[in-house]
């Protein structure tokens, strides 16, 4: 099946600092990445849609400046959180769409991030 | 109302058993639908894409209900290993859509 994969797997960071993380389809080219976001015991929220060679779509209510997409390969996209702060800590999934394999979405292992 | 609405749980079954869960949407445009399973603190996994003619993978049958707006997800004679959580996600279509979630079913299979 797709594989994708997420670096890091989980950060530490301090308040006011930015943290980058990366998404990458494996085995598969992905035009359409998407970035979620999941607080605990709560739903995967969908943050935006990030298109190789086109800047994101950001769902409303997420900062586009905040948080900054970018999807210069069809097997990576990153996502950078600026000036992270405490409330920004929680776990961010990748995902991608394979070719072929219609909607369907195949998730990276998260990145789980804690600001301090 | 929430785009995707689920029972949260938790189910407690006991192995063997049979169980379902039921998942609704508001979005009467939803074009497609999906299960996955979540287990702890790891990303969801795909568990199977659900087709109006319904689907079936091994003791696992999927459902999609358009009239009423709702995908069902079946588990015949459950393992231990089944104990996680299932959660319904949709997506408008068109080719470019993320995925609505709902907020999971936790299942706990007792032995």
């Amino acid at each position: 099946g797709a594989v994708v994969s997420q670096h890091p797997s989980r950060v530490i960071c301090k308040s006011g600092t930015s943290v980058k993380i990366e998404c990458r389809s494996l085995d598969f080219q992905a035009t359409t990445m998407f970035w979620y976001r999941q607080f605990p015991k709560k739903s995967l929220m969908l943050m935006a849609t990030s298109n190789e060679g086109s800047k994101a779509t950001y769902e409303q209510g997420v900062e586009k400046d905040k948080f900054l997409i970018n999807h210069a390969s069809l097997t990576l996209s990153t996502l950078t959180v600026t000036s992270a702060h405490p409330e920004d800590s929680s776990f961010y999934i990748c995902s991608a769409r394979s070719p072929g394999a219609g909607e369907t979405q195949y998730f990276g292992p998260g990145t789980r991030l804690l600001v301090l | 109302r929430k785009e995707v609405e689920q029972d949260p749980g938790p189910f407690n079954v006991p192995e063997g058993a049979t169980v379902a869960f039921n998942c609704t949407y508001s979005n009467s445009a939803s074009q497609s639908f999906f299960w996955y399973r979540q287990d702890c603190r790891k990303e969801p996994k795909l568990l199977m894409s659900v087709y109006s003619s319904g689907n079936e993978d091994g003791r696992f049958t999927a459902q999609l209900n358009r009239a009423s707006q709702y995908i069902s997800l079946l588990i015949r004679d459950s393992k231990l290993s089944d104990s996680a959580t299932y959660l319904c996600a949709v997506t408008p279509g068109g080719g470019a859509d993320g995925l609505t979630f709902g907020k999971g079913t936790h299942l706990i299979i007792q032995p």
